[in-house]
């Protein structure tokens, strides 16, 4: 398996612009996370999916913030308007429950600068 | 609530020298403790995990001991290299319920030559 893959790999963008981050789980596994690290605040949990349906959305910092999952191999993190505070390394990761569940595959994350 | 509180970084060492990072949580139950470390540019990989009291996991030369009595999981490394220069994660899952991790702050490694 090609693990857990994310595009765009950096995106630079003005404030105000609506920006789109994606993910493709492992296949098969039945948990999505969206996490934000920043230096200041280290890696937080924004939402979570189990099964495409979100589960905890309260790490999702303001309305400006939304996710989606529309099928078990894919998922998105919209941003809309953004601003220059949401820059940060968003990562991805997906696990599958009753493995041990705990072992999240992270991917390599997306650099968003936003201007 | 649920809490993981790391020393704080960076962390500066010669080849060779012994590592300790600390980790100390806050939760109520029994919860899994786990050590991430993310290399540059990557994203996060699992380290160790110990599932118990007591238990110690261990990988890569690294060791971590669940201590229930001082609600401890400090990382520790006989001999570091160059190569484990990165940022290491503590976390904590409970048994039961949701498939979240907390995550602490992490601690940045650089290993000099």
């Amino acid at each position: 398996d090609a693990g857990v893959i994310q595009s765009p790999r950096h995106e630079v963008t003005e404030m105000g612009q609506e920006v789109t981050l994606r993910c493709k789980p492992i296949s098969g596994h039945d948990y999505l996370f969206w996490y934000r690290q920043t230096m200041m605040r280290g890696l937080e949990l924004l939402i979570y999916f189990n099964n495409n349906v979100p589960i905890d959305d309260s790490g999702m910092p303001e309305d400006r913030f939304s996710a989606k999952m529309p099928n078990a191999s894919f998922s998105t993190l919209k941003i809309q308007p953004s601003e220059p505070r949401d820059s940060a390394v968003y990562f991805c990761a997906s696990s599958l429950f009753g493995t041990g569940g705990e072992k999240l595959f992270f991917g390599s994350g997306t650099q968003l600068s936003v201007l | 609530g649920n809490s993981v509180t790391q020393m704080e970084g960076p962390v500066t060492l010669s080849e060779e020298a012994f590592l300790t990072i600390n980790c100390t949580y806050t939760a109520t139950g029994y919860p899994s403790l786990f050590w991430y470390v993310q290399y540059p540019g990557e994203g996060l990989q699992l380290l160790l995990k110990a599932t118990k009291a007591d238990d110690k996991g261990s990988n890569k030369g690294f060791e971590a001991t669940y201590r229930k009595e001082t609600t401890s999981f400090h990382l520790e490394k006989g001999s570091v290299q160059v190569s484990d220069s990165a940022v290491y994660f503590c976390a904590l899952r409970f048994q039961t319920g949701a498939n979240n991790l907390f995550f602490g702050t992490g601690t940045r490694l650089t290993v000099i030559p």
